[in-house]
């Protein structure tokens, strides 16, 4: 059971380079999310999906857009990436009784 | 909207020590509250959680009430040990409204032990 997993680790991206980092879940969660982490800001919520098919931008979406694969991937893509964009990704799943689960995280600089 | 303060660190305390680390929140009815740690280089694990006034979450000897009148969810341990070391993030998921499984983060505090 490998809970939540994510691909790249590290990643180095120059400005206007896109990407997608990928998450997927073997729990069986509904639903999934996207958040990124910056020293002395804690976690922001990106986006969201709250049940497969449906996707909802979180606190901070501009840049980025998703997209639920199926119940278990979902994926986070960066059309154009800017130095504003350098964080730590980390996707995580949940269920009902909102206890969240997360993956390690992808670190992205973007030069 | 909704909110989560909490103190400041970084808080540095020798084993053995007493912990207390504050949290503070703002929302609109009754939320459930959480206490999340990320060990270095991992992502966040739920340490405890309370959904109602004055219940009390506990796990690993680390305690938080619900106190609704305060509008509080502080972190308490007993006695520290250098494992303890981590970054520690208090939460909120609001109870009212259609987005119920969203979470609110405070901004994390880093606690070292020293032995």
């Amino acid at each position: 059971n490998a809970g939540v997993t994510q691909t790249p680790k590290f990643q180095v991206l120059k400005t206007g380079q896109s990407m997608t980092l990928q998450c997927a879940q073997d729990m069986n969660h509904n639903s999934m999310y996207w958040y990124r982490q910056d020293p002395g800001m804690g976690l922001r919520l990106i986006y969201y999906s709250a049940s497969e098919g449906t996707t909802d931008k979180g606190e901070v979406p501009n840049g980025y857009n998703v997209s639920r694969l199926n119940k278990r991937e979902f994926s986070l893509r960066l059309e154009s990436a800017a130095p504003s964009q350098t964080s730590v990704y980390f996707c995580a799943s949940s269920d009902d009784r909102d206890r969240q689960y997360f993956g390690p995280g992808t670190r992205l600089t973007v030069t | 909207g909704d909110s989560v303060t909490q103190m400041e660190g970084p808080v540095t305390l020798s084993e053995e020590a007493f912990l207390t680390i504050n949290c503070t929140y703002t929302a609109t009815g009754y939320p459930s509250l959480f206490w999340y740690v990320q060990y270095p280089g991992e992502g966040l694990q739920l340490l405890l959680k309370a959904t109602k006034a004055d219940d009390k979450g506990s796990n690993k000897g680390f305690e938080a009430t619900y106190r609704k009148e305060t509008t509080s969810f502080h972190l308490e341990k007993g006695s520290v040990q250098v494992s303890d070391s981590a970054v520690y993030f208090c939460a909120l998921r609001s109870n009212s409204g259609g987005s119920n499984y969203k979470l609110t983060f405070g901004k994390g505090t880093l606690l070292t032990v020293n032995p």
